[in-house]
């Protein structure tokens, strides 16, 4: 089967770092996604990583290794209005996009 | 740019009732597009995707059906509506240069009671 497991919920006060991991097992890989979702709303893109690496994108960073099947995405300098749920997302070889249940970030003064 | 609508953004219907939601982009020609469902707390659940004008695949087995009557216009119906059909239906999109991405529309809220 294919599946994406990330933690349920993560706890972090404001002004720190936070780093949600999600690992995955998929027939084949063709990139990742991580998407952000507040409560009520629809998913936003966040980052698409399909090389091994690192990727900077303001205070939001996502690293990608392939040969563990593992990424991450850091959130640094945490305001409150990054409470939200983070989605990761995987394409595999067949071009269908695998889903995360996500990760329930909550951010405390 | 590309913006993608839906609506309507909330609906309340009795059990056994129709339904039909309606998704629709600008700004792009030939999108891929796909309706989800989320249901509380939970993570995204394909439903349908289409590649083309009339062409539909399903992933879930349900008593929910989509059609794809123009390019740009996506839409999903049911003929009757069951308690479980509750929850939050997203239509998205993807196409244009990042090609892969998925962009999501403002979703609607769907309760059946």
């Amino acid at each position: 089967g294919q599946n994406i497991d990330q933690p349920t919920e993560m706890t972090a006060t404001e002004g720190a770092i936070v780093q949600i991991n999600c690992t995955y097992q998929t027939s084949g890989f063709n990139g990742l996604f991580w998407y952000q979702q507040h409560a009520g709303e629809a998913p936003t893109f966040l980052s698409y990583n399909v090389l091994d690496g690192l990727e900077e994108k303001g205070r939001f960073s996502s690293f990608l290794s392939r040969s563990k099947g593992y990424s991450y995405l850091l959130l640094k300098e945490l305001q409150m209005k990054d409470s939200a749920s983070y989605l990761c997302a995987v394409i595999n070889s067949n071009y269908q996009l695998i889903w995360g249940a996500g990760t329930k970030l909550i951010i405390k003064p | 740019s590309q913006t993608i609508h839906q609506w309507p953004a909330t609906l309340v219907q009795p059990v056994g009732s129709p339904l039909s939601l309606e998704c629709t982009v600008e700004g792009t020609s030939n999108p891929n597009l796909y309706w989800y469902r989320q249901a509380a707390g939970r993570g995204l659940q394909l439903l349908f995707y289409s590649v083309g004008i009339g062409q539909i695949s399903s992933e879930v087995p349900q008593n929910l059906s989509a059609s794809r009557p123009q390019d740009r216009q996506f839409i999903l119906s049911s003929k009757k509506l069951l308690l479980s059909d509750s929850g939050f239906y997203l239509c998205a999109w993807t196409g244009g240069r990042d090609s892969d991405t998925q962009y999501f529309g403002p979703g609607t809220r769907l309760t059946v009671l």
